[in-house]
């Protein structure tokens, strides 16, 4: 399979601790997007790279939250000290940039529960 | 982005052709429609999209009004599988453009057997 892969599919935490998670996009894509979605809502844009920039954070990624896509390739979005209302659906996506038009590539996403 | 209005839900009998419609009323000349749709339990998937002309590919067709203000998605046969929600988003295309792909609630269809 050559769609975005994520992982963990799923994740349960005690309250306060860390959790990261791991976005693999489609090999040739330069951009890499990750959101968050809650029940019975669409997603919400987190943040964005292009390449190994991250260009730019959404105002809901608080300081708890921090993304890296060390080499351009693979993404981590880890999580600090994590609270009740982290409880979501982790939604990673990729995409071609200066074709224009390229559509966003989801992958099936990690769902975070915070107990 | 232009903001875009879409019925919460609606239901369609298998093998009937799903319309589903989307207002983007303040769309500007620059924004393209596009389509997404979310089976339960897996991320968004692309559908379609186009600027002005209406398109189709082998999931589906696009209609967009002369004045750009409203389009409907087709699902020519919509089978159970097509059950999801389906997403209308306008964005910016360009080098630097159309990085932010903004989500709305979206449409629930329902196919009923």
């Amino acid at each position: 399979d050559t769609g975005v892969s994520q992982d963990p599919r799923h994740k349960i935490t005690k309250r306060g601790q860390n959790v990261t998670f791991r976005c693999d996009p489609i090999s040739e894509h330069n951009r890499l997007y990750w959101y968050r979605q809650t029940l019975g809502q669409g997603p919400e844009f987190l943040t964005y790279f292009q390449n190994e920039a991250q260009l730019e954070k959404s105002r809901l990624l608080s300081d708890r939250f921090s993304a890296e896509r060390p080499k351009g390739s693979f993404s981590t979005l880890e999580i600090q000290r994590t609270e009740q209302g982290d409880s979501a659906m982790y939604l990673c996506a990729s995409s071609l940039s200066g074709t224009g038009q390229s559509p966003l590539h989801f992958g099936n996403g990690t769902r975070l529960t915070v107990t | 982005d232009a903001k875009t209005t879409q019925p919460p839900s609606m239901d369609c009998a298998e093998g009937r052709a799903a319309n589903l419609p989307c207002n983007h009323s303040t769309i500007s000349g620059n924004e393209y429609v596009y389509w997404y749709r979310q089976i339960h339990s897996q991320g968004p998937q692309y559908i379609i999209h186009g600027l002005k002309n209406n398109e189709t590919n082998e999931m589906a067709s696009l209609i967009i009004t002369e004045d750009r203000k409203s389009s409907t998605l087709i699902l020519p046969h919509a089978t159970l599988r097509d059950t999801a929600v389906y997403y209308c988003i306008v964005r910016v295309v360009g080098d630097t453009g159309g990085f932010k792909t903004i989500f709305g609630a979206g449409t629930r269809l329902f196919v009923k057997a």
